[in-house]
Formats: C-alpha cells, sequence, structure tokens
C-alpha cells in the first residue's frame, strides 16, 4: 500500500517552454501533497502544499507564477514549470500525506528529472 | 524555527556489522514527529522508521532502531546486520503535530563494503 507515481520520471526541454509533472496517489486518497525539489547532493526542499480542492500554500522564495500546481482530485496533483530556463533544471519529488495504520505518514514518488536546454 | 542537524555527511560500514548514523534537532515544541527516510540510487525516498515523541519506547523495525533521546533532542539510527542494499542516503526528519511540513536534515550517504 500507500505508492505514489510520478509522470514523467525524466523530461527534457527547451527554454521557454512550459512542462506539466503529475503526482499521483494509487492506492489511497490524500487531501494534502507536497512538492520538493532536490539538487544533486542535497537534500529536498519543500516548494509548496497542495491542498485538494483549494490553493496551493508556497514557501517563501518560490515563485507561484512560475510554478503552477493543481490538486484538482484526490488522487492527483500537478506541477507545471511554467517559462522553464536551466535554472529550472533539478529533481523534483512529490509525497502525499496518507492516513495508514491509523497514523499520518509522507509517501513519496520516484521523482522526475527536468532538463531545461 | 525547526531545524535538522545530521553531523556525518558520510559514513561506512562492512556487511553484516553494525551502524549508527546521528541526527540532531532544535524545537521548543513538547509533542512531534522523527522519520528516518532512505534514499537509494533510484532516488525513490522510502520511510524506514517513525518515531512519536510522546511514546518513550524506542521505535523497531526489523533491522533498523532508533536511540531517542528527547531532552538531549537526539534521534540516531541503528542499522544490524548492515546488507548491501542498505547503501543509499540516509535523511532525518522532522515534523511537528498538527502540521504536515517534514524538516528535513542534509543527509548522511552510507556506504556498505562486502
Amino acid at each position: 500500500g500507500a505508492v505514489v507515481s510520478q509522470h514523467p520520471s525524466w523530461v527534457i526541454c527547451k527554454s521557454g517552454t512550459s512542462v506539466k509533472i503529475e503526482c499521483r496517489s494509487l492506492d489511497f486518497q490524500a487531501t494534502t501533497m507536497f512538492w520538493y525539489r532536490q539538487f544533486p547532493k542535497q537534500s529536498l526542499m519543500l516548494m509548496a502544499t497542495s491542498n485538494e480542492g483549494s490553493k496551493a500554500t508556497y514557501e517563501q522564495g518560490v515563485e507561484k507564477d512560475k510554478f503552477l500546481i493543481n490538486h484538482a482530485s484526490l488522487t492527483l496533483s500537478t506541477l507545471t514549470v511554467t517559462s522553464a530556463h536551466p535554472e529550472d533544471s533539478s529533481f523534483y519529488i512529490c509525497s502525499a500525506l496518507g492516513y495508514l495504520l491509523r497514523t499520518d505518514t509522507q509517501y513519496f514518488g520516484p521523482g522526475t528529472r527536468l532538463t531545461v536546454l | 524555527a525547526q531545524t535538522v542537524t545530521q553531523s556525518q555527511p558520510e559514513m561506512s560500514v562492512q556487511e553484516a556489522e553494525t551502524v549508527t548514523l546521528s541526527c540532531t534537532y532544535d524545537t521548543s515544541e513538547s509533542d512531534y514527529y522523527l522519520f528516518w527516510y532512505k534514499q537509494p540510487p533510484s532516488r525513490q525516498m522510502i520511510l524506514v522508521i517513525r518515531q512519536e515523541a510522546y511514546k518513550q519506547q524506542n521505535a523497531t523495525e526489523n533491522r533498523f532502531s532508533v536511540n531517542f533521546q528527547k531532552a538531549a533532542k537526539s534521534f540516531s539510527l541503528k542499522i544490524s546486520d548492515s546488507q548491501l542494499g542498505d547503501a543509499a542516503m540516509y535523511f532525518c526528519a522532522y515534523r511537528r503535530r498538527n502540521t504536515d511540513k517534514l524538516i528535513f536534515g542534509t543527509g548522511t550517504r552510507l556506504q556498505v563494503f562486502p
């Protein structure tokens, strides 16, 4: 149980284009999902908290107009990187908050590697 | 603000031996959760173990156990009978009760030698 998928697993795009990354909880419903960014050999940096049916909450320093988050259903959240630039190249990881075994825990997707040329 | 510190950037252990990864945290809260996550080369984050601060008993999951010292704000992970598949980055994380956000440490890279 508690499987989270991400699609695509990797993507290469040209500078100035937009890229959408999907995060799905496959066997549980998640009212809350999270989006992280991870640079090589570094820890995870929380970008935003995504709540089903409401606007995402962005961390300080994260441009909400650049990183659009939509949590349209209890199993799907999307992150759209708009007008991507080479500095947006990174590893993006989502997680979903699951209530399994009567405890709440974040379960992580496998990540998406974004390369902007 | 809460912070999580992992002072060991890298650790190594021989197969079948025991290794302990350190983690300290800073918080003024009394009710919170602590986690250890594993990130193997595939980059998939995997929950290893979880500890509720109100529980005095240390959490255990098979070969993984923690030493939770609340007064010292220390939360170390012990891996017994290390296996080659244990090689990964290990992240310690903190979450305050009634919030969903995780605060991660900088990670410890564990190498396992045959």
